[in-house]
């Protein structure tokens, strides 16, 4: 059964600090997505990792892919206040039927 | 302009009742998802739609029936509604065999059964 995992949880930083979120996954898989997800709201893509060494970045959000090590981080440069949010991994089982396996989420908290 | 959009967005109603959530994309994508939220906010899926086929139904109880009278709409209905069900259900849709297959989530419908 895959697991992903995801750590920290729960992230308290102040603005102007840089962190990162890790995401493990347990089985090879065809692709990686970050989703946002505001109190209350829906999810937003961040960002599709397709292939082992692909990296995005959007602004102060940076995604990596390491499919050796079943790991993909989330690196946050110089966080704002308007970052804070519930930061989810998910990996997808198969590209054939889209069965996404979520992280249980990071929830990012940056204080001014 | 809604890309996915779910009606209602709450619903309260009495242990045992029988309820619908409506679902629909203008994407115009071929693949249909519903996921359950949590309140510890653990998102998993629960059926997912290629035009109009099941191909996702995974361990749900089978109070809780998907169905999709076109690729651009995908309702679910619950009967006997219990306690547990309260939760926040999304509903998604993405294009199978696009380059990233991405999938977009609608606003999210909060189940709260008393």
């Amino acid at each position: 059964e895959l697991k992903v995992e995801q750590n920290p949880l729960f992230l308290s930083m102040q603005e102007g600090k840089n962190y990162t979120i890790y995401c493990n996954y347990s089985t090879t898989s065809d692709r990686l997505y970050w989703y946002r997800q505001d109190p209350g709201k829906s999810l937003e893509s961040l960002f599709v990792l397709l292939s082992n060494g692909a990296v995005k970045q959007e602004g102060r959000l940076m995604a990596s892919l390491d499919t050796k090590a079943r790991l993909s981080t989330l690196h946050i440069t110089a966080a704002v206040h308007d970052l804070s949010a519930t930061y989810f991994c998910a990996v997808d089982l198969s590209s054939n039927t889209g069965k996404l396996i979520f992280g249980q989420g990071t929830t990012l908290q940056v204080k001014p | 302009d809604t890309a996915v959009s779910q009606t209602p967005k709450y619903l309260v109603t009495q242990m045992g009742n029988d309820k619908s959530i409506k679902c629909e994309q203008n994407l115009g994508h071929d693949t249909m998802y519903w996921y359950k939220q949590d309140s510890k906010k653990f998102l998993k899926i629960m059926f997912s739609y290629n035009n109009k086929e099941l191909i996702i139904n995974e361990t749900v109880p089978n109070r809780f029936s998907p169905k999709s009278p076109d690729k651009a709409h995908l309702n679910l209905h619950i009967n006997s509604l219990e306690l547990g069900d309260s939760a926040v259900y999304f509903c998604a849709s993405s294009q199978a065999g696009g380059v990233t297959d991405t999938q977009y989530f609608g606003p999210g419908t909060r189940l709260t059964v008393l």
